[in-house]
């Protein structure tokens, strides 16, 4: 199956500040990149996604950027607010099966400080 | 909160006994999904479903069990087979079936299960 590489683990950023958060794909036939949030205690909701044929999307203060060649993508938040603090997750799927599953990386705990 | 509901929210019991919860959808989804969280850990998939009557094994299978039998519901059984069953547990949905996994996946609140 996939196997999606998350980092960094934890992230600290003050206000204001830009924060990234990088992950890695094996799979070069994945075709969709979906970026969760999930504050404590709820339930992670989709925040941003991209697909193959575009390199980058973004929707107001977040954008993800897509390198297939290199198989990686990014979580860019520009203009950091405390309400930004929560765990995000990148995701892909096999994109070379037709079973509908998303393949997880393990989650960077952001922290934005005041 | 509607859409996808699991219940209970927290759930305690006694170690070798097995326990099932709950995961409801009314959203028309074709395929959902269970997985566990542990801090650390990210989500990582128990089982999913695609259609009604089928399921597939995730990744950490083993002590648990599911059934399929309604489009809306998908409960998973925690089994007393399960080494370490106290963790919390995420139910999903997305309105792709077969075709691959394309689409936003739809979360419900979580179970908390706290076995002693």
């Amino acid at each position: 199956g996939e196997n999606v590489e998350q980092h960094p683990s934890t992230l600290s950023v003050q206000e204001g500040d830009s924060a990234v958060i990088k992950c890695t794909y094996s799979d070069s036939a994945s075709n969709y990149f979906p970026w969760y949030k999930q504050e404590l205690g709820k339930r992670p909701q989709l925040i941003i996604d991209i697909r193959s044929n575009v390199g980058e999307k973004k929707d107001q203060r977040i954008a993800v950027t897509l390198n297939k060649t290199a198989k990686h993508f990014s979580l860019h938040i520009t203009e950091t607010q405390p309400e930004d603090s929560a765990v995000y997750f990148c995701a892909a799927p096999w994109g070379g099966s037709t079973l509908g599953r998303l393949y997880f990386g393990r989650g960077t705990q952001l922290t934005v400080w005041p | 909160d509607g859409g996808i509901t699991q219940s209970p929210k927290y759930l305690f019991r006694k170690e070798g006994q097995n326990v099932t919860l709950s995961c409801e959808q009314n959203l028309n989804h074709d395929a959902m999904y269970w997985y566990r969280q542990d801090p650390g850990q990210g989500l990582r998939l128990i089982y999913y479903s695609q259609i009604v009557n089928d399921f597939q094994k995730g990744d950490i299978a083993e002590g648990y069990s599911v059934s399929r039998e309604k489009k809306e519901s998908f409960p998973l059984t925690v089994t007393s087979a399960q080494k370490n069953p106290t963790a919390f547990y995420l139910c999903a949905s997305t309105p792709e079936g077969t075709g691959g996994a394309r689409e936003e996946q739809y979360f419900g609140p979580g179970t908390r299960l706290t076995v002693t």
